[in-house]
């Protein structure tokens, strides 16, 4: 199936660092969505992105929709200790309604 | 609103069983899609559902099997469990013509 890579991996960053991850995928994609997920629970929807070039703030969180259609950032900004998690990328591909996700990046925030 | 609710949380069964999970998706949500979590292949979509029909499906055994009931609540099924089964369940459902996807607690199954 369609693989997205997600990069980097994994994040190790102090407390008040701002975040930067990025999703690519190798077709398009009409819709990017990300979410963050916390140990033992499900995804959790953080921002969806439906036009090229788009940008989305939420709070210290702002995502973009890559203008050749093929990827996404994330960024976060100031984290904090409950920024914890494993942040995941979805993207809808443009053949129908069906989603695909991204590795996921784990990210550590040191306090 | 109530969110998505997963039933039950954890199961443990052993090779060649089946097994039934359910999901009862948010007050108003007529899509509920499926996926499975494991920490090799991640998260990989399962099927969709729509007004009690598959509308979409991807790549698993016919091992897998689901169905929705006009309550939009939804089960998924497996039959003969295989060790490589064992994973998260993870059930979101969406509005009618939304692709914001929100997901349950899901469900952790472990085969033996």
């Amino acid at each position: 199936g369609q693989q997205l890579n997600q990069s980097p991996q994994s994040m190790f960053i102090q407390e008040g660092e701002d975040v930067s991850m990025n999703c690519t995928s190798s077709s398009i994609f009409n819709t990017w969505l990300w979410y963050k997920q916390d140990p033992g629970e499900g995804p959790v929807l953080l921002i969806a992105l439906y036009k090229a070039g788009e940008l989305t703030s939420n709070g210290r969180l702002t995502a973009q929709f890559g203008i050749t259609r093929k990827d996404s950032f994330l960024n976060i900004s100031a984290s904090i200790p409950s920024d914890v998690g494993i942040y995941f990328c979805a993207g809808e591909s443009n053949t129908g309604n069906q989603f695909y996700f991204g590795t996921g990046t784990s990210l550590t925030v040191i306090p | 609103k109530a969110g998505v609710t997963q039933t039950p949380r954890y199961l443990i069964k052993t090779r060649g069983q089946q097994v039934t999970l359910s999901c009862s998706p948010i007050s108003g949500h007529r899509s509920v899609s499926w996926y499975q979590q494991t920490p090799g292949q991640g998260l990989q979509f399962l099927f969709e559902y729509f007004s009690e029909t598959q509308r979409n499906k991807g790549n698993f055994p016919g091992r897998f099997s689901g169905r929705q009931f006009s309550n939009s609540r939804s089960e998924m099924n497996v039959s003969t469990l295989e060790l490589g089964d064992s994973a998260l369940y993870l059930c979101a459902s969406s509005l009618a013509h939304s692709v914001e996807q929100y997901f349950g607690p899901g469900t952790r199954l472990t085969v033996t």
